[in-house]
C-alpha cells in the first residue's frame, strides 16, 4: 500500500525567503508519479507540480521546484522568495496503483504554511 | 478548468437521513475518485470509479456507497448519515496517467 507522511503541521517563513516542506512517501510500485498541491483559505485545491518516478530531473515550475530523492523517498517541495499569497496549506500525493491495476492518489495529512510580512 | 462540477456545494442534514452528492464532469474521463477532508487528516480516499460501473472502495469506505452508471456522473450516498461524516467532501479526475488530479469545488456537509 501506498503511504505518504508529511511530518510539519505548521510551517512559518519571512516574506521573500525560501522554504522548503518535507514529504516522505512508502510505495512498492516502480512507477509513480508525486505531486504538490495547495490548498488556500478558499478551499479549493491547486495543483503545483509533479514529479515521475522515472524521471531523472527534478520537476520545477516557476518559484516551486520538487527536490526528488527517490533512494530516500523524499519529494520536498522549495518555494523560493516566499509571497504572502503563499499562506496556505500544501498537500503532497502521490498516485501509484491499485491491487486490481487502477490508478489511485493517496494524500499525507498536509502542511499549513504561513508567511510573515 | 476540468468541467467538473459538485453539487450541492453546502448541506446540512440530519443524522439517520440519506444524502445523495453528485459530481459530474464534461470531459469523459475514465477515472473519478471521491475524498473526504478533515482537520488533521489530510484527504482520504472514499471511493473511487474507473469505468462506468466499475467502482472500488477506498481507505474509508464504511457507511459510504457509490454508483456510476454514466460515464460523466459519479455519485456518493450516504445511506444513513451520522455526525462523523460531517465533512468537506472533494471529487476528483485524472485526465491521463501523467495528469495531475483535478478536483471539484468542494461540498460541505454538515450532519446535525
Amino acid at each position: 500500500a501506498q503511504k505518504i507522511t508529511q511530518t510539519q503541521p505548521g510551517m512559518f517563513v519571512q516574506e521573500k525567503e525560501a522554504v522548503t516542506l518535507d514529504c516522505t512517501y512508502d510505495t512498492s510500485d516502480q512507477s509513480y508519479g508525486l505531486f504538490w498541491y495547495k490548498q488556500p483559505s478558499s478551499g479549493e485545491m491547486i495543483f503545483l507540480i509533479y514529479q515521475g518516478s522515472y524521471d531523472e530531473q527534478n520537476a520545477t515550475e516557476g518559484r516551486y521546484s520538487l527536490n526528488f530523492q527517490k533512494a530516500r523517498k523524499s519529494a520536498n517541495l522549495v518555494i523560493s522568495a516566499s509571497q504572502l499569497g503563499d499562506s496556505a496549506m500544501y498537500f503532497c500525493a502521490m498516485r501509484g496503483l491499485t491491487q486490481g491495476g487502477s490508478e489511485k492518489l493517496v494524500f499525507g495529512k498536509g502542511t499549513k504554511l504561513t508567511v510573515n510580512p | 478548468d476540468a468541467g467538473i462540477t459538485q453539487s450541492p456545494r453546502h448541506k446540512v442534514t440530519e443524522t439517520g437521513t440519506p444524502v445523495t452528492l453528485r459530481c459530474h464532469q464534461t470531459e469523459n474521463h475514465r477515472y473519478m475518485y471521491w475524498y473526504r477532508q478533515d482537520p488533521g487528516h489530510g484527504l482520504r480516499l472514499i471511493h473511487y470509479s474507473y469505468g462506468v460501473k466499475d467502482t472500488d472502495k477506498g481507505e474509508v469506505s464504511d457507511g459510504y456507497s457509490v454508483s456510476r452508471s454514466k460515464t460523466e456522473d459519479f455519485l456518493l450516498t450516504l445511506e444513513s448519515a451520522t455526525s462523523s461524516q460531517t465533512s468537506v467532501y472533494f471529487c476528483a479526475i485524472i485526465k491521463s496517467l501523467k495528469s495531475e488530479a483535478f478536483f471539484g469545488q468542494g461540498t460541505r456537509l454538515t450532519v446535525v
